[in-house]
């Protein structure tokens, strides 16, 4: 079974970066396949897709996001790390991290973390 | 950027009656490879998002088959056979055929 679960500040002031990780087991991202995603969601909005890092270390970013967004991953502890630098009140979101369905490409989330809400406030 | 557009934004449904929301692409969703990358998701309130429907039509394991995916290209569709309580809710949509994947703006199921 797998299961994620992300953690992280719930208060960051503005310029501050942002530093959030997903631990998860029941997958590795060392095996082929393996893909874990970051995605957004402002209070009583829509989700926004951040990020991506697979297996093999590759890795996709929002273009809008990109010059501010970092994955890493740490196969030995299973877990990423996702920093956003320079954060702004608009950047206030519930986070979450998921798993990309399946081994092939299957462009689905299929097990998501409950998330973490961060509040961007002087 | 694709942009996917769901309509309606809210739909208001009687229990035991069907529904049915819209999904399309500002381009194709058909991958080099053949496939097509559209999924949908649903999220009650205060919970994350749970995946229903992958590459268009396939439920995920656990997903009742009142619960179907239609459609191709640009134009896709989600439509519940009988809502019950449980299913409201908003519902997603999300393409994942080109980077950076991208998600509908969500459309709220209530009951009556």
């Amino acid at each position: 079974q797998i299961t994620l679960k992300e953690s992280g500040p719930t208060l960051v002031k503005p310029t501050q970066t942002l530093t959030l990780t997903c631990t998860f087991s029941g997958l590795s991202l060392s095996t082929s396949g393996v893909g874990v995603g970051w995605i957004r969601q402002p209070p009583g909005k829509a989700l926004e897709w951040l990020a991506l890092i697979y297996w093999n270390g590759d890795e996709y970013y929002s273009p809008s996001l990109k010059s501010r967004l970092t994955i890493t991953k740490d196969t030995s502890k299973n877990h990423l790390v996702l920093t956003m630098a320079n954060m702004d009140p608009v950047d206030t979101a519930t986070y979450y991290c998921a798993n990309r369905l399946g081994k092939g490409n299957t462009g689905a989330f299929d097990v998501w973390g409950q998330g973490t809400m961060v509040t961007v406030s002087s | 950027d694709i942009v996917m557009t769901q309509t309606p934004l809210s739909s208001p449904v009687t229990l035991g009656q069907p529904a049915s929301i819209s999904c399309r692409s500002s381009q194709s969703l058909v991958h080099s490879g053949g496939s097509t990358f559209l999924s949908w998701l649903h999220q009650r309130p205060g919970q994350p998002p749970r995946l229903l429907i992958y590459k268009i039509s396939n439920r995920l394991s656990g997903v009742p088959d009142r619960f179907s995916g239609s459609g191709a290209g640009t134009d896709f569709t989600l439509k519940i056979s009988r809502v019950e309580a449980e299913d409201v809710g908003v519902y997603y949509c999300m393409q994942a055929t080109q980077f950076p994947w991208t998600f509908g703006q969500g459309t709220k199921v209530e009951i009556k």
